[in-house]
C-alpha cells in the first residue's frame, strides 16, 4: 500500500481565518514533505521532517507553520495567508532522506483558496 | 546543483499513436531519475524510476523510459497511448544537498494531450 492521504480536499479561507491541513502515511515512512503547487508548474518543496524533526525549510513564510506530531502525521498550520498563497498543497512521504534512492509518494493535494 | 529539462511543455497526440516525452538533466556522479504523472486536480503518481542497473525501465499504464548517461537523458514512451493518458508529465531527479538530505527537483513538465 503506497497511500498518502490528505484532508480537506477543498478549503477555502479568508485572510484573517486560522485553518490546518492534515497529511497521513501508514506505510512506515520516516521523512514527510509539504509542497506547493501553482497551476501548470511543478510543485515546489516547502518542508521536509526526518523522524519527526524539522530537516528543511525552503525559507517559508512563518504563517505557514508545520507541524510532525508522530511519524504518521503532518500538519500544515495556516495563519493570515494572503491571496497568493491559493494553491493546490500537496504532501509526500519516503522511507528515508538520504542517499537519494527513496521513492516520494504523493497525496492527492488539498486545494486552497484564500479570499 | 541538478537541474532537469522539459523541451516540450505541451505535446498533442492521436489517440493509439506512439508518443515520446522527452528529458533531459545534468550530470552527476550519481543519478536517479524519475517520472511522475498528475492527471487533473489530483496529486502525482509515480509511473517509473531508474536508480541503477538496466537502462530501460518499465513502468505502470504502459509506459518505459530509457536512461542515457552518455546523452544524460530519460525520455519516456508509451507504444500507443489513450485518452485516459491525458495528464501532466513531470520529469524529476534527486539531489543530494549540502546537508545530506535528498530532495527531488523537478522539471517544468509536459502537457499530453490525447485527442480522439
Amino acid at each position: 500500500d503506497t497511500e498518502v492521504t490528505q484532508t480537506p480536499k477543498h478549503l477555502v479561507m479568508g485572510m484573517t481565518n486560522k485553518k490546518s491541513l492534515k497529511c497521513e502515511q501508514h506505510m512506515g515512512h520516516r521523512a514527510m514533505y509539504w509542497y506547493k503547487q501553482k497551476a501548470k508548474k511543478p510543485p515546489e518543496l516547502m518542508f521536509v521532517y526526518s523522524y519527526e524533526k524539522l530537516s528543511i525549510n525552503e525559507s517559508v513564510p512563518s504563517r505557514f507553520s508545520p507541524e510532525c506530531p508522530n511519524s504518521s502525521l503532518l500538519n500544515l498550520h495556516l495563519h493570515a495567508l494572503q491571496p497568493e498563497d491559493s494553491a493546490l498543497y500537496l504532501c509526500a512521504s519516503s522511507q528515508e532522506l538520504a542517499g537519494g534512492t527513496d521513492t516520494q509518494y504523493f497525496g492527492p493535494g488539498t486545494r486552497l483558496t484564500v479570499l | 546543483a541538478q537541474s532537469v529539462t522539459q523541451l516540450d511543455s505541451q505535446v498533442p497526440v492521436f489517440e493509439e499513436a506512439p508518443v515520446e516525452l522527452r528529458c533531459n538533466y545534468s550530470s552527476s556522479v550519481s543519478v536517479y531519475l524519475f517520472w511522475y504523472v498528475q492527471y487533473p486536480n489530483q496529486g502525482l503518481q509515480l509511473l517509473l524510476k531508474y536508480l541503477s542497473g538496466s537502462t530501460l525501465v518499465k513502468g505502470i499504464n504502459g509506459f518505459e523510459a530509457e536512461f542515457n548517461k552518455s546523452q544524460t537523458s530519460f525520455h519516456l514512451r508509451k507504444p500507443s497511448v489513450h485518452i485516459s493518458d491525458t495528464a501532466e508529465y513531470f520529469c524529476a531527479v534527486t539531489e543530494v544537498g549540502n546537508s545530506g538530505y535528498s530532495t527531488l527537483t523537478f522539471g517544468k513538465g509536459t502537457m499530453l494531450l490525447v485527442s480522439p
